[in-house]
């Protein structure tokens, strides 16, 4: 079973600049959810989506925004990029129901703004 | 407001003892709680998880200790091998949110 894929694996932007990251999950996973990691900020959450809905928002501004498309695939889009977007930014997916609270994590898009 | 902290940013142990990794929680609603691995230029990895309602969880080498009353969760890894040097992550649950810690890095020294 092919694990959450994330494209690109890096990214090199301009401030000002808008990015869009793709996340493909889990087949079967229809629960997608997104976070930035920083240096010493550990993964802040950024949004989760679930059939096509958000269902949860973190505490980043509305710079940072996603969508989810019918096959469960999420995208993610940064506009008016700052340097302090740099991060990695990573995308896990869930299993539907049942009691199985882990989230399966993408490897990553390392995002540099300059 | 940072509802699991990780106060040790790092941790470095012998090859074959026990390290001790720990996380503290502010919220009560929290119902479950993970633990995930993540090696350099990848993503976290799932470890093990235990549920509110238990104290304990063990899955091979993995153990996770859970006192609620104190609000504090521990990883236990015995014995600890090279392979284990990581950063962990302590992670809590509320509905569909994951609350994240800071990470503890742990180096296993051969």
């Amino acid at each position: 079973k092919a694990g959450v894929t994330q494209t690109p694996r890096y990214l090199i932007k301009t401030r000002g600049q808008q990015v869009t990251l793709s996340c493909s999950p889990i087949s079967g996973h229809r629960s997608v959810s997104w976070y930035q990691q920083t240096p010493g900020q550990g993964l802040q959450f950024l949004f989760e989506y679930f059939s096509e809905t958000q269902r949860n928002k973190g505490n980043f501004p509305g710079r940072f925004s996603g969508r989810q498309f019918s096959n469960s695939r999420s995208e993610m889009n940064v506009s008016t990029l700052e340097l302090g977007d740099s991060a990695l930014y990573l995308c896990a997916s869930r299993r539907p129901g049942g009691p199985f609270p882990e989230a399966f994590f993408g490897q990553g898009t390392r995002l540099t703004v300059v | 407001d940072q509802q699991v902290k990780q106060n040790s940013p790092s941790l470095s142990v012998q090859e074959g003892r026990i390290s001790i990794l720990n996380c503290d929680y502010t919220n009560s609603m929290f119902d479950y709680f993970l633990w995930y691995k993540k090696y350099p230029a990848e993503g976290p990895t799932f470890l093990i998880s235990i549920s509110s309602i238990k104290d304990k969880n063990e899955d091979g080498r993995f153990t996770v200790f859970l006192n609620k009353s104190a609000k504090h969760l521990s990883l236990h890894i015995v014995p600890s091998q090279p392979g284990d040097s990581a950063v962990y992550f302590c992670a809590a649950r509320t509905g569909n949110q994951f609350y994240f810690g800071t990470g503890t890095s742990l180096t296993v020294i051969p």
